[in-house]
């Protein structure tokens, strides 16, 4: 059953804490995405990697950082010096340049 | 760099009533793509336009893609509850190709309010 998975669905971490969102993909796809959501702002995008070891910023990557060390696998690592953590968070992967992002079921994510 | 802006952020509307949200570009884009998002959901795909001047029509739905390739629209007529949701546009940038899968940028969305 073929999709892109994120885990946990829901997440709590203490301020101050760093705490990592898990994306996996078996779409054999080259590109993934995270992305950010906050109401009334859409999806705004923190970093993507287009292969495998290599990855780039996005508008909002500071406080956040990746690695891309397997296709199958994005984590995104929630750093203390990102100062509004609490949000909705979004990983996708797309499989060729001119196709769609498919879309995880997201991590909401809670820093108290 | 490149910013993709949408409008309106919230749209209620009548069972029936037609809505458009429109997306327009800072830059030129190489292909755009429309998402609807359920509450509480993740967003999903619907459509892409990649040539200048397109139009896509699925069912009630109708997608456009303005000749300069920095402008989109989606029309629905006719609205159902089953429309509910949150449409957000994406686009990416015009000098995407080749081998470069490039920055997947997305609109703010436009929230959809259908009532019965």
């Amino acid at each position: 059953d073929g999709g892109i998975t994120q885990s946990p669905k829901y997440l709590f971490r203490k301020e101050g804490q760093n705490v990592t969102l898990s994306c996996e993909q078996n779409l054999n796809h080259d590109a993934m995405y995270w992305y950010r959501q906050d109401p009334g702002q859409g999806l705004r995008l923190i970093y993507y990697s287009q292969i495998v070891n290599d990855f780039q910023k996005g508008d909002i990557a500071e406080g956040y950082s990746v690695s891309r060390e397997k296709k199958e696998s994005f984590p995104l690592t929630v750093t203390s010096a990102q100062k509004n953590p609490t949000a909705f968070y979004l990983c996708a992967s797309r499989g060729d340049t001119n196709t769609e992002a498919f879309f995880g079921q997201g991590t909401r994510l809670t820093v108290v | 760099g490149q910013q993709v802006m949408q409008i309106p952020q919230y749209q209620h509307v009548q069972e029936g009533e037609d809505f458009t949200t429109y997306c327009n570009s800072s830059t030129t884009l190489s292909n755009i793509q429309w998402y609807k998002q359920r509450p509480g959901g993740h967003p999903v795909f619907l459509i892409q336009l990649v040539k200048s001047g397109e139009v896509k029509k699925q069912k009630r739905l109708t997608f456009q893609f303005g000749e300069a390739k920095k402008n989109s629209s989606l029309h629905i007529t006719a609205t159902q509850t089953t429309d509910v949701g949150t449409y957000f546009c994406a686009g990416l940038p015009g000098n995407a190709g080749g081998t470069s899968y490039g920055k997947l940028t997305f609109g703010q969305g436009t929230i959809l309010t259908v009532h019965p």
